[in-house]
């Protein structure tokens, strides 16, 4: 999607050893979201920013931090994987932050065995 | 056409027919909504958005239909194509709350055959 890319788009990793995923937008949006995507669920709130080290919990936000020291990155961290955060997480940029709608990233799978 | 009264989790049309996804939303605060479309192995893409100050919005193929009074937001594409195939979601904010994310629902799968 233009202008915002997760990486990795997959990963595969162990019940209790950290995972930081990244989000990195070339927009220079103020707002930036993390949401995990699960059957039956849609997608729900993570941790989101409204600016740069200024960042909010959202609906699911046990088990994760997020940072965010530059406004083009936000990293979400698992700070020790579970089998309950196999998900899709996905990230998304919005300018205003409300009255708009947001840019979402392709996504990254990511697997707790 | 078809379409559903209550959100369904599918919904199945024949190329042409026009579709009809419906949309409950919770929060009487909520005054600014969004339908995404997310196609397999992708993120969720705008498609159309309305403010509360309005009944009706209107894009290419697709409406956008708001009825505050039950909170119930519908998506109405017409001549389906089998490129529309895809999850549909809705989603609220409240404009007048700063920084408040998107709450979005939990989806529709459009499946469109030829």
């Amino acid at each position: 999607d233009a202008g915002i890319t997760q990486s990795p788009r997959h990963k595969v990793t162990e019940t209790g050893t950290p995972v930081t995923l990244r989000c990195h937008q070339t927009e220079n949006h103020r707002y930036m979201y993390w949401y995990r995507q699960d059957p039956g669920h849609g997608l729900r709130l993570i941790h989101y920013s409204y600016g740069v080290k200024d960042t909010d919990k959202g609906e699911v936000s046990d088990g994760y931090s997020v940072s965010r020291s530059k406004t083009e990155d936000f990293l979400l961290t698992l700070e020790s994987a579970t089998s309950s955060q196999t998900s899709v997480y996905f990230c998304a940029i919005s300018e205003s932050g409300q009255g708009n709608g947001y840019t979402f990233g392709s996504g990254t799978r990511l697997t707790v065995v | 056409g078809e379409s559903v009264g209550l959100h369904l989790p599918t919904l199945s049309v024949q190329e042409g027919d026009n579709s009809i996804i419906n949309c409950a939303y919770s929060n009487s605060a909520s005054d600014y909504f969004i339908w995404y479309k997310q196609e397999s192995g992708k993120g969720p893409q705008f498609i159309i958005d309305i403010r509360s100050n309005m009944d009706k919005r209107q894009g290419q193929r697709v409406t956008v239909l708001l009825n505050k009074t039950v909170k119930h937001l519908s998506l109405q594409i017409a001549a389906t194509q089998p490129g529309d195939s895809a999850v549909y979601f809705c989603a609220e904010s409240p404009l007048k709350q700063a920084g408040t994310a998107l709450i979005f629902g939990k989806g529709t799968t459009l499946s469109v055959s030829s």
